[in-house]
């Protein structure tokens, strides 16, 4: 099973771009990189998943170099409401045969 | 509404009783999974279960068991032998065959007095 490290705290002010690297130096042929968030008390949301090379929807972005050993989840503009612990997954989820295991995250202060 | 529901919320158990938390799923999902979260920690796997009657130990499975006998439901208990039950309690559940990532509840909280 793939290994994530990714920081363990991140600091920014309302209307930055966030960078989050994940690194997973072991990652597998059927992975897949999958982010989450998540506010206290709650549980986590999917924000984006991707395979290779970019992906945006309205969130967020997801850049993944060619050799897959690392990604970064991009936000475009925080704001306060950004405020929360973002966890890096590598797995492959398509047949639920084995469950993924989640970090502690990076957790993401931002600042007015 | 799709979703996963979670009973009850906040949960308050004595020292050396058993306790069931909840999970529904009206997704069609076909595996679901419990996790543990401690306070500033990520999330710990407890049990999985890919299929009805069948579920597979995760992590940190010692002092809880599962069940899963309709697709629907996936109840946890926690055990008298868990030693350090307080703590927030995530159900969650995929659908296989497509790489989509979990779905989550709202969690409950355990508290033991």
């Amino acid at each position: 099973l793939a290994k994530t490290t990714q920081p363990i705290s991140m600091d920014s002010y309302e209307g930055q771009e966030v960078n989050i690297t994940c690194s997973h130096n072991n990652i597998a042929t059927n992975d897949y990189i999958t982010w989450y968030q998540q506010f206290p008390s709650q549980g986590p949301r999917f924000i984006i998943q991707g395979y290779k090379t970019k992906v945006t929807n309205e969130v967020a972005s997801l850049f993944i170099p060619a050799d897959r050993k690392s990604s970064t989840l991009s936000l475009p503009r925080v704001s306060l409401s950004d405020t929360a612990v973002y966890y890096c997954l590598v797995g492959d989820m398509r047949t639920g045969r084995r469950a993924l295991t989640f970090g502690s995250g990076t957790r993401l202060q931002v600042q007015p | 509404d799709g979703g996963i529901t979670q009973s009850p919320k906040y949960l308050f158990r004595k020292e050396g009783q058993n306790v069931t938390l909840s999970c529904e799923q009206n997704l069609n999902h076909d595996a679901m999974y419990w996790y543990r979260q401690d306070p500033g920690q990520g999330l710990r796997l407890i049990y999985y279960s890919q299929i009805v009657n069948d579920f597979q130990k995760g992590d940190i499975a010692e002092g809880y068991s599962v069940s899963r006998e309709k697709k629907e439901s996936f109840p946890l208990t926690v055990t008298s032998a868990q030693k350090n039950p307080t703590a927030f309690y995530l159900c969650a559940s995929s659908i296989g065959g497509t790489p989509y990532g979990y779905t989550f509840g709202s969690g409950t909280r355990l508290t033991v007095v």
